[in-house]
């Protein structure tokens, strides 16, 4: 089955400092790519849609000059968390699916950041 | 307001049993619905889906209902076994109406425990 991955799948990073988690659909082309944390015992929230080659959209409440993501290819999206803190120390999932309306979306495994 | 609604926070059953997880949810454009097990700092995994055209989609021991006049969705697992304890996740969204998106909206899951 279709196979997304997520790098890293941990990591820690100082106060102020930036970290870029990488998302890749593996056998499929993801025209869109979503964007999700999830805080313990907590549901999965939308932060961002990316559709390939154009802007991220981001939901109400998530700011978009501190999660900056790229979709560069149809292959590839990226998070940067810039200035992370550590109320930003969270789990943090992509998803990916392809350009049929129909297609199932796919999971990564997820990246736990810890901001210190 | 949650759109998506899983109002049992755990359930508990024998291995061998049935394990029905229900979900709810309140926006009529949702035409289209998934489940999800999740374990623990991983990403979630596709289990099933089913259409809005549709009442019932079965794949193996997983079969979910849909009952669009009370907005109501249920996950039937038979029979559960222990590899079943997980976190499942009701997640749904709009993709057959103008304007509508890939983008899923999540209930809060509901922790399964499966007791040999």
């Amino acid at each position: 089955g279709a196979v997304v991955s997520q790098h890293p799948s941990r990591v820690i990073c100082k106060s102020g400092t930036s970290v870029k988690i990488e998302c890749r659909s593996l056998d499929f082309q993801a025209t869109t790519m979503f964007w999700y944390r999830q805080f313990p015992k907590q549901s999965l929230m939308l932060m961002a849609t990316s559709n390939e080659g154009s802007k991220a959209t981001y939901e109400q409440g998530v700011e978009k000059d501190k999660f900056l993501i790229n979709h560069a290819s149809l292959t590839l999206s990226t998070l940067t968390v810039t200035s992370a803190h550590p109320e930003d120390s969270s789990f943090y999932i992509c998803s990916a699916t392809g350009g049929s309306i129909g297609n199932t979306i796919y999971f990564g495994e997820g990246s736990w950041l810890t901001v210190v | 307001d949650q759109q998506v609604k899983q109002n049992s926070p755990s359930l508990s059953v024998q291995e061998g049993r049935i394990s029905i997880l229900n979900c709810d949810y309140t926006n009529s454009m949702f035409d289209y619905f998934l489940w999800y097990k999740k374990y623990p700092a991983e990403g979630p995994t596709f289990l099933i889906s089913i259409s809005s055209i549709k009442d019932k989609n079965e794949d193996g021991r997983f079969t979910v209902f849909l009952n669009k006049s009370a907005k109501h969705l249920s996950l039937h697992i038979v029979p559960s076994q222990p590899g079943d304890s997980a976190v499942y996740f009701c997640a749904a969204s709009a993709r057959g109406f103008q304007g509508g998106s890939e983008k899923l909206v999540f209930g809060k899951g509901t922790k399964l425990t499966v007791n040999p």
